[in-house]
């Protein structure tokens, strides 16, 4: 079973850079049709797609944040990486790391990590 | 951007009873690109179904996906203790951004 896992610091300052990796394990990052992504939940509110990569490097950001995000992928450590920049208290949430499954465009997430909450504070 | 509105916002039911939950599209989903997830209190969201009306692994039949275009429904049909949950639904189908509805709360009566 695939499964994901999310680290990284769980207080940022405000207007710092929040850091997470994701760790993908029993299976590879290197795969055909699977982009990896990550999602985020404000407490006690709704799910919202940050951005995704595929194994090349190829990215897709929401883009509304766009300006402030940078996804990487790191093949021979199987893991995935989130850099959003200049962060405020909105930033605030639960990050959750998931694989993409699709095709053209077109992705669900078909398996996520357990989350991990991230506070924006001083 | 796609805008996804989820209907209602709870439902309050018992065990054993129907739930319909709805999930309506500010433009034509293409192709059904509408998958389906369950949240419950400090968990991950699961994938419940995809393609509008493909269960995932493992999803049990009592739970039918539908529609087309813009309006789409997750039904339950017999609601067990384990069901009661978030449920949100999210629309691929068209390159990014991918966007999920504000979920809806199916609660105990």
């Amino acid at each position: 079973q695939l499964h994901l896992q999310e680290s990284g610091p769980g207080l940022v300052k405000p207007s710092e850079t929040l850091s997470l990796t994701c760790t993908v394990s029993n299976g590879s990052i290197n795969s055909n049709n699977y982009y990896w992504g990550w999602v985020r939940q404000p407490p006690g509110k709704g799910l919202e797609w940050i951005g995704s990569i595929y194994y090349s490097g190829n990215t897709y950001y929401k883009p509304s944040l766009k300006s402030r995000v940078t996804i990487s992928v790191d093949t021979s450590k199987n893991q995935f990486s989130l850099k959003l920049r200049s962060v405020t208290a909105a930033d605030t949430a639960v990050y959750y790391c998931a694989r993409n499954k699709g095709s053209g465009g077109r992705y669900y997430f078909d398996y996520w990590g357990q989350g991990t909450l991230v506070t924006v504070s001083s | 951007e796609i805008v996804l509105t989820q209907s209602p916002g709870t439902l309050s039911l018992s065990p054993g009873e129907r739930a319909t939950l709805s999930c309506r599209a500010s433009q034509s989903v293409s192709s059904n690109y509408l998958a389906w997830y369950q949240q419950k209190p400090g968990q991950a969201p699961r994938l419940l179904m995809y393609g509008a009306s493909s269960r995932a692994t493992g999803i049990p039949d009592r739970f039918t996906g539908d529609g087309s275009g813009t309006d789409f429904t997750l039904t339950i049909s017999r609601l067990q203790p384990e069901d009661f949950a978030v449920y949100y639904c999210q629309q691929y189908g068209t390159s990014p951004p991918w966007t999920f509805g504000q979920g809806t709360k199916v609660a105990v009566k």
